[in-house]
C-alpha cells in the first residue's frame, strides 16, 4: 500500500464549485504539505503545516483553505473552484528533524474546472 | 524572478552517456533537494544536500553553497532514467520558503 494516498486522483469540476482533494499517510510524518505543478511553472506551495495545531501559508494560498484533521490527514479546499485553479495537486510529507527532510509525494490529483 | 534556475530545459541523451543536470539559486537555503517525476506523474524525493556530496547508485548530487549552485550526475544513463528532475530548495528570508525549479526533461534513447 502506498504510504502517502490522495483522494480523488482525478476530478472535473465547474466553476463555483466547492471541491476538497485528501491527503493521508501511514508513515506518521508530522509535516505535510500541498503543492501545485502548471506546466511551465513548476511545482509551487499552497499550504504547510508542521503539525496538527500548525497551519501555514505557502507561495500561492489565495483561493485555497487546508484543515489538518490529524497527524495522518490534510485536506486542500478550493471554496470556489475558478479555472485558472486547474492543475496537479501533490500533496508531501517529511519527518521532523534537523533542517528539511526528504519529501515524500503522493500521486498527485489532477483537477479540471470547467 | 525565479529563485531557482535549472539548465537544460531539455536534455536528449544517447544509453550509457554520462548526464549533467545543473541548478543554481538566489537566497539563502537551509536545504537543496532533488526529486525526480516520472511520465506517469508520480514524484520521488532522490536526495537532500546541505553541504557536499551525495551518491546513490548511478546518481550523485553535489552542491557549492559559495557558489549557489548543485548538479546532478547521472552515471551510464539507461532509458529508464527518462523523467523530469526537480530541484527544490528550502531557505529565503523566513528559512521556511519552498522554491522550486521549472525541470529538466531528460530523455535517454536507446
Amino acid at each position: 500500500d502506498a504510504d502517502v494516498t490522495q483522494t480523488p486522483r482525478n476530478r472535473i469540476t465547474k466553476t463555483g464549485k466547492r471541491i476538497m482533494l485528501e491527503c493521508s499517510q501511514t508513515k506518521g510524518h508530522d509535516r505535510m504539505y500541498w503543492y501545485r505543478q502548471d506546466p511551465g511553472l513548476g511545482l509551487r506551495l499552497i499550504y504547510y503545516s508542521f503539525d496538527v495545531k500548525d497551519i501555514n501559508k505557502g507561495e500561492i494560498s489565495d483561493g485555497y483553505s487546508v484543515s489538518r484533521q490529524a497527524q495522518a490527514k490534510f485536506s486542500l479546499s478550493l471554496e470556489s473552484a475558478i479555472p485558472n485553479q486547474t492543475a496537479l495537486y501533490f500533496c508531501a510529507t517529511s519527518d521532523f528533524g534537523q533542517g528539511y527532510n526528504e519529501q515524500f509525494f503522493g500521486p498527485g490529483t489532477r483537477l479540471t474546472v470547467l | 524572478k525565479n529563485e531557482v534556475e535549472q539548465s537544460p530545459q531539455n536534455l536528449t541523451a544517447q544509453e550509457g552517456e554520462f548526464i549533467t543536470i545543473n541548478c543554481s539559486y538566489s537566497v539563502g537555503i537551509s536545504a537543496l533537494h532533488w526529486l525526480q517525476q516520472h511520465p506517469g506523474g508520480g514524484i520521488v524525493s532522490l536526495f537532500m544536500l546541505s553541504s557536499g556530496k551525495k551518491k546513490h547508485g548511478r546518481l550523485i548530487a553535489t552542491i557549492n553553497i559559495q557558489e549557489k549552485h548543485s548538479s546532478l550526475h547521472i552515471t551510464a544513463s539507461h532509458p529508464r532514467d527518462s523523467a523530469v528532475y526537480i530541484c527544490a530548495v528550502v531557505g529565503g528570508y523566513t528559512g521556511n520558503q519552498f522554491y522550486f525549479g521549472t525541470g529538466t526533461s531528460l530523455t535517454v534513447i536507446p
